[in-house]
């Protein structure tokens, strides 16, 4: 059964450095979304990504963050200096038309030391 | 803007038991609504969904319906077992049957089944 894919499962980094998640979507899904969940809190949403550009952000989604879908098959979010408060499970999701469901990846863990 | 409130966990029961885990929402119009469930080490699966008012959805025992008069979709099973202990999440998606756009998500009920 198709799935959406993400790597690493864990990523360890340190104030101000540049991370890049990654996400292999299910192939011929269109739509492609972020979200993250800060431990204990609500899975929020973050940007969607339809025909290779953004079609929605939240606020969280400030300049410091971009998303990118440089080879047809990967999605990638990248948060250019990361803060401490960046620190949340991050969920990547992929959708094969508006009237199917959203599939979600298992999820990187990123952490800010 | 929208939001989604579920009860708050965690919720541990026997095998066998009836499980009710309540969520209410804020919205203008008339929303989408899902159960997704979070098994360990997995992603979010779609449990169940209905799009408009009075609809109930199921899947694998588990019932929802869509209460427009009290903005709710509680989720229901009549007997769990210890295979649905898991986390599930209540969301909240665009208006007009579609599942397209962001999902507001709840906060997720831990649900833990003894055997």
């Amino acid at each position: 059964e198709p799935e959406v894919t993400q790597t690493p499962s864990h990523q360890v980094t340190q104030m101000g450095q540049e991370v890049i998640l990654r996400c292999v979507p299910i192939s011929n899904h269109l739509y492609f979304y972020w979200y993250r969940q800060i431990l204990g809190q609500k899975v929020e949403f973050l940007v969607s990504f339809y025909n290779n550009e953004i079609s929605e952000k939240s606020e969280i989604f400030d300049d410091q963050f971009s998303v990118e879908r440089p080879d047809g098959s990967n999605f990638t979010l990248k948060i250019r200096s990361t803060k401490l408060e960046d620190s949340a499970m991050y969920f990547c999701a992929s959708q094969g038309s508006s009237y199917n469901e959203q599939f979600f990846g298992p999820g990187t863990r990123l952490t800010v030391l | 803007g929208n939001s989604v409130t579920q009860m708050e966990g965690p919720v541990t029961l026997s095998e066998e038991a009836f499980l009710t885990i309540n969520c209410t929402y804020t919205a203008t119009g008339y929303p989408s609504l899902f159960w997704y469930v979070q098994y360990p080490g997995e992603g979010l699966q779609l449990l169940l969904k209905a799009t408009k008012a009075d609809d109930k959805g199921s899947n694998k025992g588990f019932e929802a319906t869509y209460r427009k008069e009290t903005t709710s979709f509680h989720l229901e099973k009549g007997s769990v077992q210890v295979s649905d202990s898991a986390v599930y999440f209540c969301a909240l998606g665009n208006a007009g049957g579609t599942s397209y756009g962001k999902l507001t998500f709840g906060q997720g009920t831990i649900l833990t089944v003894h055997p």
